[in-house]
């Protein structure tokens, strides 16, 4: 079936730094979506990304689809501790279920 | 408004046990699912429904039931709990048609099967 891969796993930063995560897929995806997951909490939408090649802008975070529809990115552009979390993508499907990666969890170091 | 709501938060099973995780939305969204949460799986789709009396499996859907009698519920039975089912459950829905997509969560239901 249908796997989206996240890497890295673990990401730890030093508040102020950068981080990227990405997600990729042996499939060409209809789309890619991106939520985050405070500790203790539930997953929050962020994005929905549908055309090849798009990038979207939410403040620090910026967002990219693949032109091939396979990979997506996750740009967190100078972190702060409210950016802790587990970060995911997933991919709503034909059939409307939407499957997530396995997320990749940043910690922020102030 | 409440958006997606689920009950218990937290509940407790001896092995065998069966039991009902409660989810209820009034969004009126046509999609509901839910997912189980295992640390370092992420979330894995268990049921869905895309409206009134139509479910589907998902990735990891044995041992559970699901039913979808009306819009706004989206029950899910564990009939024989095993230790393997310990895990936080999340129910969420969304619109199918229109909207951005985006799936509403509820705050989780953290079961604990002994």
């Amino acid at each position: 079936g249908q796997q989206v891969m996240q890497i890295p796993q673990y990401q730890h930063v030093q508040e102020g730094e950068d981080f990227t995560t990405y997600c990729n897929s042996s499939t060409t995806l209809s789309n890619i979506q991106w939520y985050k997951q405070r500790p203790g909490g539930h997953p929050v939408f962020l994005i929905q990304l549908v055309k090849s090649g798009e990038v979207k802008k939410q403040k620090r975070l910026t967002f990219q689809f693949g032109e091939a529809k396979k990979n997506s990115s996750l740009h967190i552009t100078a972190t702060q501790t409210t950016d802790v979390g587990t970060y995911f993508c997933a991919e709503k499907t034909s059939y409307d279920k939407v499957i997530f990666g396995p997320g990749t969890s940043l910690s922020v170091i102030p | 408004n409440a958006g997606v709501t689920q009950t218990p938060k937290f509940q407790v099973l001896k092995t065998g046990q069966s039991m009902t995780l409660q989810c209820a939305q009034d969004m009126n969204h046509e999609y509901m699912s839910w997912y189980r949460q295992d640390p370092g799986m992420g979330l894995r789709l268990i049921h869905y429904s895309v409206g009134a009396g139509i479910t589907d499996q998902g990735e990891v859907p044995n041992g559970y039931n699901v039913s979808r009698s009306t819009t706004e519920d989206f029950p899910l039975r564990l009939l024989s709990a095993a230790p393997s089912q310990t895990s936080v459950y999340f129910c969420a829905s969304s619109y199918i048609w229109g909207g951005t997509g985006e799936l509403f969560f509820g705050e989780g239901s953290r079961l604990t099967v002994l």
